[in-house]
């Protein structure tokens, strides 16, 4: 029943390592999100997909590749995993944009040692 | 300056309090206005929209100020279940860009 679902919830890695998360809604909305929640609480945005094409592109390094296989899924794989990537990773869905509501799946915190 | 800012707080105030939060953007292209709320190790979750009238629900009222640029959340009769980090968001106009501030952290306490 978990309309915006994420995996893994908690990642520990060592730096340098490649890894991935995952994102799935099922609330039938056609964009999806990639948020990063650091240390202060502070919420950016990284990614927007709008039915599978890539809209926003908020000066992330590219290390991080988002994949939008269909417009239920996003994916998020991380390369040359670094320190200063420990966060919270927030996936969100919303149907359009502007005065719609998004949806925010528990996160993904990640930890790089 | 940030795109929005706000108080981090915390807010502390007692059970029965009123307590009202305010939050300031930068862009005027910005159309679209939300207050959500996050708790401790959770997802941002919505508590309300912001429209141009004002609008309330329940004891939670929201205003938006466009001449001032600025948006504002009232509680009233605050209770313990409302202590959580409180969350401006502002979409610019057009796009599917969403802004988060900082937040405001309220504790209302016993």
């Amino acid at each position: 029943d978990t309309a915006v679902s994420q995996t893994p919830k908690y990642l520990v890695t060592q730096m340098g390592n490649d890894k991935s998360i995952k994102c799935e809604q099922n609330l039938g909305h056609d964009t999806m999100y990639w948020y990063k929640q650091d240390s202060k609480k502070f919420l950016k945005i990284m990614f927007s997909y709008n039915n599978k094409e890539l809209i926003i592109n908020e000066t992330v390094p590219n290390r991080f590749s988002p994949k939008s296989p269909d417009k239920a899924h996003l994916n998020l794989h991380i390369n040359s995993l670094e320190l200063g990537d420990s966060a919270v990773y927030f996936c969100a869905s919303s149907q359009g944009a502007e005065r719609n509501t998004q949806y925010f799946g528990p996160g993904t915190r990640l930890t790089v040692l | 300056r940030k795109e929005v800012e706000q108080d981090p707080g915390p807010f502390n105030v007692p059970e029965g309090a009123t307590v009202a939060f305010n939050c300031t953007y930068s862009n005027s292209a910005s159309q679209s206005f939300f207050w959500y709320r996050q708790d401790c190790r959770k997802e941002p979750k919505l508590l309300m929209s912001v429209y141009s009238s004002g609008n309330e629900d329940g004891r939670f009222t929201a205003q938006l100020n466009r001449a001032s640029q600025y948006i504002s959340l009232l509680i009233r009769d605050s209770k313990l279940s409302d202590s959580a980090t409180y969350l401006c968001v502002v979409n610019i106009g057009g796009t599917y860009k969403y802004i988060f501030g900082t937040g405001t952290r309220l504790k209302v306490l016993a």
